[in-house]
């Protein structure tokens, strides 16, 4: 069964500082695909970065970047710089990658909080 | 930017009513998706939908849920006979399907509350 490991529920942070929100997974699939979404307080879902199981490097949008280390089954996200506009809950996804249209399967979250 | 649509974005039902709750994907998208998110749990998967079926769904969308694309644009979820539990943020999401790593993109959500 696969399954999405947060286990920060809640995480702080200066504005301008960076942070890294951990996440674990495991799978038996060999391809499969990782997902960060941001969800603000107004409730939407935005979709951060994605990291492909075979991806030989760390995927990188702007200030979120992911540190994928596959033998570990962790793909964490670092946010750079962060701003006060970051503040939001964050959520890891994972699904596999041998059909598409398959669910997406999430963590419990971590909320981040960045402060002035 | 192309976007999902949700309508209504809060909805009141009192239990044991039927609701419906609408979806606009994102236009050349060609899987749709129902998710939810009870307050303060994680989001969870209902159901997906290609080629006007259900490719997959989970336990929880049982036979008081169902799906429907009515049209070239609308996708649906109904509920049947609402439950308190029913009470969640439900999340529609599209993506194109093309290539199995594309992200799902999400709607704002529809905010249901069960009385």
């Amino acid at each position: 069964a696969q399954k999405i490991t947060q286990t920060q529920p809640g995480m702080f942070v200066q504005e301008k500082e960076a942070v890294t929100l951990d996440c674990t997974y495991d799978t038996s699939d060999p391809s499969y695909g990782l997902f960060w979404y941001k969800q603000p307080s107004s409730g939407e879902m935005i979709f951060l970065i994605y990291q492909g199981s075979y991806d030989q490097q760390n995927a990188t949008e702007g200030r979120y970047s992911l540190n994928f280390q596959k033998a570990r089954k962790s793909a964490n996200l670092v946010i750079s710089a962060s701003q006060l506009g970051d503040s939001a809950m964050y959520f890891c996804a994972m699904r596999v990658l041998n059909q598409a249209g398959t669910a997406l399967i999430f963590g419990k979250g971590t909320t981040l909080s960045v402060s002035s | 930017e192309p976007e999902v649509t949700q309508t209504p974005s809060h909805q009141v039902t009192q239990m044991g009513q039927e609701v419906i709750l609408r979806c606009v994907p994102i236009s050349n998208h060609l899987y749709f998706y129902w998710y939810r998110q009870i307050l303060g749990q994680k989001v969870e998967f209902l159901v997906s939908f290609y080629n006007n079926e259900i490719s997959e769904k989970s336990e929880i969308f049982d036979d008081q849920f169902s799906v429907e694309r009515p049209d070239g644009s609308n996708f649906t979820l109904k509920i049947r006979s609402t439950k308190l539990e029913d009470s969640a943020m439900y999340f529609c999401a599209s993506s194109t399907g093309q290539g199995s790593n594309q992200p799902q993109h999400f709607g704002d959500g529809t905010r249901l509350s069960i009385l």
